[in-house]
């Protein structure tokens, strides 16, 4: 059964911080990982889509790497701004047609 | 860019009534999905829909829920007798190939049993 983890579950850093958000999961035979930014009581904003071929994805200041041997993604966010404080949560497409999704990282950026 | 429609953002009901939670995918997606996310907890997958069926479900979709897309634009998750454990935000989400290009999400629906 495909478990994903997130490390570290919460993460403060002042503005203008590079951020790295680690996410691993266990079974190695995916077709995809997608990253998502939720804030507090709302929905699921879909980032970046990394393919199962792909060493990394990247979006304006948002670069998410995957090694899939060895089940680990991790999202850098450059220059971190206050109003990229929230949760980020890694999804994980494998056997099935559904996501596994990890706990989440909260992050704060404070000005 | 297109997006997932919930409706209503956030729904109270009392133990025991029944509760149907509506989405509007997005129009040329093909798949459909509801999870749920308990507060505190991680999302979790309920169902998936495709060509008018359902193709997986979890344990967690027991005999309680049921979906349907009764008509072309709609799909809808409903829960026959709501517990109190069924306090949840409950998000659909869609996908135009199984997922193999990503899923969109929907802003959710708060459910919240009294």
């Amino acid at each position: 059964k495909q478990e994903v983890t997130q490390i570290p579950a919460a993460l403060s850093v002042p503005e203008g911080e590079n951020l790295v958000l680690n996410c691993s999961f266990t079974d190695s035979a995916i077709y995809n990982l997608q990253w998502f930014r939720q804030d507090p009581g709302k929905g699921l904003t879909s980032l970046l889509l990394i393919q199962s071929s792909q060493r990394e994805q990247t979006s304006g200041r948002l670069n998410a790497s995957l090694d899939k041997s060895s089940g680990r993604s991790t999202l850098y966010i450059a220059a971190s701004q206050p109003g990229d404080s929230a949760t980020y949560l890694c999804a994980v497409h494998a056997a099935g047609n559904k996501l596994t999704f990890g706990g989440g990282t909260r992050v704060l950026v404070k000005p | 860019e297109p997006e997932v429609t919930q409706t209503p953002s956030h729904q109270v009901t009392q133990m025991g009534q029944e509760v149907i939670l509506r989405c509007v995918p997005i129009s040329n997606h093909l798949y459909f999905y509801w999870y749920r996310q308990i507060l505190g907890q991680k999302v979790e997958f309920l169902v998936s829909f495709y060509n008018n069926e359902i193709s997986e479900k979890s344990e967690i979709f027991d005999d309680q829920f049921s979906v349907e897309r009764p008509d072309g634009s709609n799909f809808t998750l409903k829960i026959r007798s709501t517990k109190l454990e069924d306090s949840a935000m409950y998000f659909c989400a869609s996908s135009v190939g199984g997922g193999a290009y990503g899923y969109t999400f929907g802003s959710g629906t708060r459910l919240t049993v009294v």
